[in-house]
């Protein structure tokens, strides 16, 4: 079935430069997305949204973007922190059908 | 507020025997949908609930089955468990049925052994 995936299994980024995580979705009808943050031992945490007829939405510290032409959607993390240290997943919805989430990446923030 | 919650934080089960997980959504949530998350992958769909009736399901055996209560408070039933269903159960919730944001609850660690 169709599947959302990540590129990067891992990213390790130095403390307060700008972390960037991809993901690339399979289902060309899908019309809403959600990024995921989860640490260890925790349900996944909301972030920030995103649906089809937009192509950027800026939330504290985040952005996420939207290519639908090539069906790539982004995370960026400005001044990355401690914090951020988690595995952040991406998922995909297509209107009335469920979330599709891809594996995830783990992002490490090094001091 | 309170956020998704769910009960038992841990659990442990034997091959064979039944498990009832229990989730209570954002007030004001109607739609409650049960994830099993395998460790080191992402959530798998398995139901969604909404206004009490199943609206989704996901490919899982029939061992797995679900419910919503009229407060919108749901449970996950898994009978005959196998060892492979040792995983870390979510429960999340949204307003509505499709296209909302949806929160997840901390989870229910099973294992069975």
């Amino acid at each position: 079935g169709e599947s959302v995936g990540l590129h990067l299994p891992t990213l390790s980024v130095q403390e307060g430069d700008n972390s960037i995580i991809n993901c690339a979705y399979s289902n060309s009808a899908s019309d809403y997305f959600i990024w995921y943050k989860q640490e260890s031992g925790k349900g996944p945490q909301f972030i920030i949204d995103i649906r089809s007829n937009m192509d950027k939405r800026q939330g504290q510290r985040v952005t996420v973007l939207l290519n639908k032409t090539v069906k790539h959607l982004s995370l960026q993390i400005a001044a990355t922190q401690p914090g951020d240290s988690a595995v952040y997943f991406c998922a995909e919805n297509s209107y009335g059908q469920n979330f599709v989430f891809g594996p995830g990446t783990r992002l490490s923030v090094l001091p | 507020d309170a956020g998704v919650t769910q009960s038992p934080t841990h659990l442990i089960k034997t091959r064979g025997q039944h498990v009832t997980l229990r989730c209570s959504p954002i007030s004001g949530h109607k739609s409650v949908s049960w994830y099993q998350q395998v460790l080191g992958q992402g959530p798998q769909f398995i139901f969604q609930y909404y206004e009490k009736e199943e609206r989704g399901r996901g490919n899982f055996p029939d061992r797995f089955s679900a419910r919503q209560f009229p407060n919108y408070s749901s449970e996950l039933n898994v009978n005959a468990l196998l060892l492979g269903d040792s995983a870390l159960y979510l429960c999340a919730s949204s307003f509505g049925q499709v296209n909302y944001e949806q929160y997840f609850g901390p989870g229910t660690r099973l294992t069975v052994t």
